[in-house]
């Protein structure tokens, strides 16, 4: 039981790139997150799904597209990278309010 | 607007003694909250929560108090120890639910030895 886990844990891009984040969860959760965490910021929503094939729009959603295809699986991408998408990003998957987060993507965007 | 402020970027206790991490909400939707800690490079953990029917949920050495007509929760450690080092994160949900939690900005907790 791995629980959530991530891939890569880090990334170096140059800006106008484009890359996809992939999160996945052993645990049967219906629902799932992505949170990026800045110095100072704390933990800020960018997209979640609460089924597959559902995807919504969290508090920081601009610059990224999400896809749920599977249940097991929810996907991150940046079409076009840009400097202010450095940051670490942090999978989260739950079955009610307990969210179980992966260990994290560490993304540079030069 | 935040709407659940940890208002102390940090914390340094003293190993065997209290830790009292505190956490605001603006929020009076918010019916059920949590605490998350994170050592560097690895992901938050869930650590312990309390749903707004209650004032007090007890797991070992920690201990959160919430007291909903200050809008107001703490975190209590006793003892503190080494290993308690590392960042807490206050979060909140309104509708248990929908699972979407709005953290706070975090607490750096330093135990010295």
């Amino acid at each position: 039981n791995a629980g959530v886990t991530q891939t890569p844990k880090f990334r170096v891009l140059k800006t106008g790139q484009s890359m996809t984040l992939l999160c996945a969860q052993d645990m049967n959760h219906e629902y799932m997150y992505w949170y990026r965490q800045d110095p100072g910021m704390g933990l800020r929503l960018i997209h979640y799904s609460v089924g597959e094939g559902t995807t919504a729009k969290g508090e920081v959603p601009d610059g990224y597209n999400v896809s749920r295809l599977k249940k097991q699986n929810f996907l991150l991408g940046l079409e076009s990278a840009a400097p202010s998408q450095t940051s670490v990003y942090f999978c989260a998957s739950s079955s009610s309010d307990t969210q179980y987060f992966g260990p994290g993507t560490r993304l540079t965007v030069l | 607007d935040q709407q659940v402020k940890q208002n102390s970027p940090s914390l340094s206790v003293q190993e065997g003694r209290i830790s009292i991490l505190n956490c605001d909400y603006t929020n009076s939707m918010f019916d059920y909250f949590l605490w998350y800690k994170k050592y560097p490079a690895e992901g938050p953990t869930f650590l312990i929560s309390i749903s707004s029917i209650k004032d007090k949920n007890e797991d070992g050495r920690f201990t959160v108090f919430l007291n909903k007509s200050a809008k107001h929760l703490s975190l209590h450690i006793v003892p503190s120890q080494p290993g308690d080092s590392a960042v807490y994160f206050c979060a909140a949900s309104a509708g248990r639910s929908q699972g979407n939690l709005i953290f706070g900005k975090g607490t750096k907790l330093s135990v010295k030895p």
